[in-house]
Parts: C-alpha cells; sequence; structure tokens
C-alpha cells in the first residue's frame, strides 16, 4: 500500500537558517505529492504540491522537488523565519478523489 | 467561497453523550473526507464520500461511530455513545474529482469528560 515516511521532529531552529524536512514515499504508479501545513489552532493548508517527476513546488518561499529516482520530496526553505513555526506534513494521493496519505507530520519552531 | 466549514469548532461533553460533529462542504466539491487527529496517533482518515456515496470507512474505529452525507452540501459524523478516548480535533475536507488537493476546515476540538 502507499506510505509516507517523514523527518522526526520536533525541529528548532533560529530565524535566517536554512531548512530541510525529508519526506520519502512508497506507492505504486504516479502519485501526486503534497505538503499541507498546519498553524497552532488551524486546520492544515497546502503549502505546494507537484504532480510528476523532476517537477518543482513551491510556495511562500519554500520548494520541493519531485524525485522518483529516490521517491523522495523533501521540503526546503533558504531562510526561516519565526512565522513558519508549525506541524508540517507531507502526503501523497494517486488520483482525483483518492484519500491522503500523510506522513507523521514534522513540529517545526523557529526562535528570534 | 467561505471554505468548508465546521460546527461546532469546540464541543466538551460527557461520556456516555451523543456527539454530533457537522461539515459544509465548498461549494461544487464532490468528495468529503472526515479526519481524526490526536497527538498519540497522529492525523487519521475515518471515512471518505464521493457524490454524497460512502467509499471507504474502514478507518471508523467502532460501531460507536457513523456518518452520513444526505446531500452534496452537508455531513455529519456522530459518535454514540461518547467516551474519553474520543477526544481529538475531527478535520473535514473536500475536494473536487480531477483534482487531488484537499481542503480543510478549521476543525472541531472533541472533549470527552
Amino acid at each position: 500500500g502507499n506510505s509516507v515516511t517523514q523527518m522526526e521532529g520536533p525541529v528548532t531552529l533560529s530565524e535566517e537558517a536554512f531548512l530541510t524536512i525529508n519526506c520519502t514515499y512508497t506507492a505504486t504508479g504516479y502519485p501526486s505529492l503534497f505538503w499541507y501545513v498546519q498553524y497552532p489552532g488551524e486546520g492544515l493548508q497546502l503549502l505546494l504540491k507537484a504532480t510528476k517527476a523532476d517537477d518543482k513546488g513551491s510556495n511562500k518561499g519554500f520548494e520541493a522537488t519531485y524525485r522518483k529516482e529516490t521517491t523522495s520530496f523533501h521540503l526546503e526553505k533558504g531562510s526561516v523565519q519565526v512565522s513558519d513555526s508549525a506541524v508540517y506534513f507531507c502526503a501523497l494521493s494517486r488520483f482525483g478523489n483518492e484519500k491522503l496519505t500523510f506522513g507523521t507530520g514534522t513540529r517545526l519552531t523557529i526562535i528570534p | 467561497d467561505a471554505g468548508v466549514i465546521q460546527s461546532p469548532r469546540h464541543e466538551v461533553t460527557e461520556m456516555g453523550q451523543e456527539v454530533t460533529l457537522r461539515c459544509k462542504p465548498i461549494s461544487g466539491h464532490n468528495s468529503l473526507f472526515w479526519y481524526r487527529q490526536t497527538m498519540m496517533r497522529g492525523l487519521e482518515l475515518l471515512i471518505y464520500f464521493n457524490n454524497n456515496v460512502p467509499i471507504d470507512d474502514s478507518g471508523m474505529p467502532e460501531d460507536r461511530f457513523s456518518a452520513k452525507m444526505p446531500n452534496a452540501s452537508f455531513s455529519t459524523l456522530k459518535i454514540q455513545p461518547s467516551e474519553p478516548r474520543d477526544s481529538a480535533v475531527y478535520f473535514c475536507a473536500t475536494n473536487t474529482d480531477g483534482s487531488n488537493e484537499q481542503f480543510f476546515g478549521p476543525g472541531t476540538r472533541l472533549t470527552v469528560l
């Protein structure tokens, strides 16, 4: 079956540090890959996505590249801000209305 | 569009009581997903509907849980009787055919005493 493995948290960084949160997946076929973000007290929001190999999703300074050869979709940001503190979820879905398979989430805390 | 609407936002109840959580999907979205989030188990899919029909309810923990989608603009998740271990945040999410991006509601925080 489908599965997503992401970096264990929590992760604590200083403001302006470089961020990487690792995500690898197992799935048949060619899934779409997602990063969702959950700010304190809120629901999940889509941060970025990629639908085919070598696609790069980007939003709010975050990037992730769909690497089929390594079955990975690592999240990166060059310079984090305090406002980036949240829980980040990697997820996949193979087609339109199939359920999302989520990773366990990584809690990120940025300190000034 | 107002996004996915969930009510209530917070619910505190006593063990044994019936709890009903409600979700209004984004207009035009024909798939609806109910999730539960806890510290111990993370985010779990409970059930999802497509065109008001339940497609996969394998995540429903036990018979005390039931979900309905009587029409395209409303769904309920009911727990009867509720137990303290049901305390969690329950999210509803929706999307359209052909798009695998899901839009989440703000969640209902349920506390069962």
